[in-house]
């Protein structure tokens, strides 16, 4: 199975600190993406990066892709109340058009 | 406009029933999705259309039948369905399928509940 897994599943930190999440995948991608789902409702993207990148920013959110050891790492800098969601990566292998899901991060921060 | 719309929000159906969950997203992509989504699981994948076309199908049980009438509008039509099927039923679209850079756009899912 190509399916990414996130680590941990599930993650409490105080408001303003930093929250790092990890994803491992086990196939050849085209790209890495990370997706935020509030509870019950649709995925919202964040960022994707690209095999052949190492790093990508965007606002709060920094992603690091390593894929000689076929991981990658989502940090959510000082973390408000509206970052609890679940977080998932998803990736793409270069054999098939679909994209895997992996099992999600569910991250709470604390007031 | 960026949008996916989902319709019904919530579905409440009994085993014997037929009814229709409907997609619609009008940013010009040509591929559209059908994911399942169990409580604290990922979103699972169940059809793919490509340019009106039925591009993937992940072995999804004949009870459940996707339909793509035009390029903006995606069916799911159900009947049978088990109480297992309830979950939460997402559609997604995006620019084109296997894309170097294929961000997908989720509409907001359509909580299903079989009885």
């Amino acid at each position: 199975s190509q399916q990414g897994e996130e680590d941990p599943q599930a993650l409490s930190i105080q408001e303003g600190e930093n929250a790092t999440m990890n994803c491992s995948y086990k196939t050849s991608i085209n790209n890495l993406q990370w997706y935020r789902q509030n509870s019950g409702r649709g995925l919202v993207h964040l960022i994707l990066i690209r095999s052949n990148e190492r790093e990508k920013h965007s606002g709060r959110l920094r992603v690091t892709l390593d894929t000689s050891k076929k991981s990658s790492s989502l940090l959510i800098t000082a973390s408000r109340a509206a970052d609890t969601a679940s977080y998932f990566c998803a990736t793409d292998a270069r054999r098939d058009d679909k994209i895997i899901f992996g099992k999600g991060t569910r991250l709470h921060i604390l007031p | 406009d960026t949008e996916v719309t989902q319709t019904p929000k919530h579905l409440v159906m009994g085993m014997t029933n037929k009814k229709s969950l409907k997609c619609e997203q009008h940013m010009g992509h040509r591929a559209m999705y059908w994911y399942k989504q169990k409580a604290k699981k990922p979103p699972e994948l169940m059809f793919v259309y490509s340019y009106e076309k039925l591009s993937i199908n992940e072995s999804v049980p004949s009870r459940f039948s996707p339909e793509c009438p035009n390029s903006s509008l995606l069916n799911l039509h159900l009947h049978a369905l088990q109480p297992e099927d309830s979950a939460l039923y997402l559609c997604a679209s995006s620019q084109k399928l296997a894309e170097l850079y294929n961000e997908q756009f989720f509409g907001p899912g359509t909580r299903l509940t079989v009885l």
